[in-house]
């Protein structure tokens, strides 16, 4: 079965650090382009950065640009989201979710094609002093 | 940026009726648009990608339609269990991928 483990979340001041994890056994994981999405409390679904199947291709959300770093470890069939300079507003419920066929760098109508059909069940972070 | 617009905000519809959902993109995605479904407290599931594609083991009550800048999400014979948060997503033009903001679906 096709599962998404994420892990990594917690409590951290303003300015803090974070590095989540997100476990994906049961599939290649490396073939397929991978995407964290985020919830803040009570809100709707806001997409934070995706990677490539090989990581060679990275994009982000702009205000996530520069804080966030999206890779994976594809030996350890392993997505991370390492986060810096923490703020207010990146409270929220961060999942892992799996994207579309993409094994090395493909092109991004690949990314998405059969949508995010596999999610994780999510890590809280809480940026408060 | 493509916004995505989601009407109504909230229905409530009685079970076995049709509930219909709509999404509206700022500007064309042709038919690179899914839809999720979230129950409380629960993880987004995939309902429909490519407009109108029905993802794996989504009942046949549920049908996506639309292409360009207009999309509806249909649910007919409505049942207890579809009381829910239903979001569009676009992929069509990213980064960012954008989501609507959600219909609130109460079944009476």
């Amino acid at each position: 079965e096709v599962q998404l483990l994420e892990s990594g979340g917690g409590l951290v001041q303003p300015g803090g650090s974070l590095r989540l994890s997100c476990a994906a056994p049961g599939f290649t994981f490396s073939a397929y382009a991978m995407t964290w999405v985020r919830q803040a409390p009570g809100k709707g679904l806001e997409w934070v950065a995706a990677i490539s199947g090989s990581g060679g291709s990275t994009f982000y959300l702009d205000s996530a640009k520069g804080r966030f770093t999206i890779s994976r470890d594809n030996s350890r069939s392993t997505l991370y989201l390492y986060m810096n300079s923490l703020r207010a507003e990146d409270t929220a419920i961060y999942y892992c979710a799996k994207g579309g066929y993409c094994a090395g760098d493909c092109s991004l109508k690949f990314y998405y094609r059969n949508g995010l059909d596999v999610w994780g069940q999510g890590t809280t972070v809480t940026v408060s002093s | 940026e493509i916004v995505m617009t989601q009407s109504p905000a909230s229905l409530s519809v009685s079970p076995g009726e049709r509930a219909t959902l709509s999404c509206r993109a700022s500007q064309t995605v042709s038919s690179n648009l899914a839809w999720y479904q979230q129950k409380p407290g629960q993880t987004p599931r995939l309902l429909i990608y490519g407009a109108s594609t029905r993802a794996t083991g989504i009942p046949a009550r549920f049908s996506g339609s639309g292409s360009g800048t207009e999309f509806t999400l249909t649910i007919s014979s409505l049942q207890s269990e579809d009381s829910a948060l239903y979001y569009c997503q676009q992929y069509n033009s990213w980064p960012p991928i954008t989501f609507g903001q959600g219909t609130r679906l109460e079944i009476k």
